[in-house]
């Protein structure tokens, strides 16, 4: 059973759109995060959240995570091509535990 | 600024032959992770270091697998005899301290090893 569970698994729009993608568990975490991995590369992190109900943007990316800190979201706005990718959700559940766990992420594809 | 070096970027082997990997992290950083990534999956840890230390190796499979990290710095992630089961992309991440005991801390990944056992 996955810990983290990403929803959905592959989602493929038009340039232009907007789109949400989500991060989900049954477990409380001390800290969430996201990151885009491309074809060929390692994952680059794009934010932390560690309140709940914590709201960060970044350029056209909204998160969002929940107020139980179970849940977080990623909400891209205009969506373009070079947002393809695939996005990850990693979750710590103890702050000093030094150990993180990884969703199985979902696979943008934004077509031009 | 260089960041986390991995070597080679694809390996192919036979199975039951040895294979290693490389991973030289960004200077100064004092934490190592190795993960590995299955097609279609999130990244799974394998071993933690904090500097020379292995810290977390609860999910490596230690009959086969064996890593270093010699003086703290480069690290090497060893695999004998592979299996077919094994073919999957090593990532290498190194941070400053560990991300998840710092909120905000930035994780940094290489590019992977891309490791195809026939």
């Amino acid at each position: 059973t996955q810990l983290l569970e990403q929803s959905p698994q592959f989602l493929s729009i038009q340039e232009g759109e907007n789109l949400t993608v989500y991060c989900n568990s049954s477990s409380v975490f001390s800290s969430l995060q996201w990151y885009r991995q491309e074809p060929g590369e390692g994952p680059v992190l794009l934010v932390t959240v560690v309140t709940g109900g914590e709201v960060k943007k970044l350029k056209r990316l909204t998160f969002q995570f929940g107020d139980a800190r179970k849940d977080s979201s990623l909400h891209i706005t205009a969506a373009q091509p070079g947002d393809t990718g695939l996005y990850l959700c990693a979750g710590s559940l103890n702050t000093n535990a030094g150990k993180s766990t990884f969703g199985d992420g979902t696979t943008l594809t934004v077509k031009p | 600024e260089a960041g986390v070096v991995q070597s080679p970027r694809y390996k192919i082997i036979e199975k039951k032959q040895p294979v290693a990997f490389w991973c030289n992290p960004i200077s100064g950083h004092n934490t190592l992770y190795w993960y590995r990534q299955n097609l279609g999956q999130g990244p799974e840890l394998l071993i933690r270091y904090e500097n020379e230390e292995a810290v977390d190796d609860s999910q490596l499979p230690k009959d086969r697998f064996s890593a270093e990290r010699l003086k703290g710095v480069d690290s090497t992630l060893k695999i004998q005899p592979a299996e077919l089961g094994d073919s999957a992309v090593y990532l290498c991440a190194s941070s400053l301290v560990s991300p998840w005991g710092a909120a905000g801390t930035e994780a940094f990944f290489g590019q992977g090893t891309r490791l195809t056992v026939v």
